[in-house]
């Protein structure tokens, strides 16, 4: 079993769309989670971390749940530029190595 | 402000040589991790440095692999004798101090090619 599992997609969605990913890890050590965007296999960027208590940051909310051990991304109002991977990520406590999931793959069409 | 520096950003190979690939992290960032993505794959974690140290190289193949992050310069990964299966996207990523939940930032990558 992988330690961070995604759903590979492809999501294909109109513009204005609310698209939701969700992702699942195997170590309940976990500490720290986020989601990083990757585009066209370039280096992966921080979109954002991932809190408890949940957190959002404009269009982007992000939930945890440590008793399901899942995280989701809430995308609302999508647009063209959000077609990227998303990769799921997390980083058990202690230790500083991230463990990446193989990435949920967006497509926002016109 | 100067984010995590690789180069070079594309590099070949014939099988055989040596690849040597370089990270400068952002300035003040002590800490220093290295991932591989291979074709069609998620990145996969494979060494983590701190200044003359090696913390962690538990993602680290057992041969032909190595690793360094001296005082003074980049921190190197290191392929000796490469093969075809070593083509890649090599990422570098940098951290200001140790601890959870503190996010790291990558560099550009270095994309392997081995002929």
């Amino acid at each position: 079993r992988k330690e961070v599992e995604q759903d590979p997609g492809p999501f294909n969605v109109p513009e204005g769309a609310t698209v939701a990913f969700n992702c699942t890890y195997s170590n309940s050590a976990s500490q720290s989670f986020f989601w990083y965007r990757q585009d066209c296999r370039k280096e992966p960027k921080l979109l954002m971390s991932v809190y408890s208590s949940g957190n959002e940051d404009g269009r982007f909310t992000a939930q945890l749940n440590r008793a399901s051990q899942y995280i989701s991304l809430l995308i609302r109002d999508s647009k063209l530029s959000d077609s990227a991977t998303y990769l799921c990520v997390v980083q058990k406590g202690g230790g500083n190595k991230l463990t990446f999931g193989t990435g949920t793959q967006l497509k926002v069409e016109l | 402000n100067a984010g995590v520096m690789q180069n070079p950003r594309h590099l070949v190979r014939r099988r055989g040589q040596e690849a040597r690939l370089r990270c400068s992290p952002v300035k003040g960032h002590s800490h220093v991790y290295w991932y591989r993505q291979l074709p069609e794959e998620g990145l996969k974690f494979m060494v983590y440095l701190q200044k003359e140290n090696i913390i962690d190289e538990s993602g680290m193949p057992k041969e032909r692999f190595s690793a360094e992050f001296p005082k003074e310069g980049p921190s190197i990964l290191r392929i000796q004798q490469v093969v075809r299966g070593d083509s890649a996207a090599y990422f570098c990523a940098s951290s200001p101090v140790e601890g959870s939940n503190q996010p790291q930032h990558f560099g550009d990558g270095t994309r392997l090619s081995i002929l």
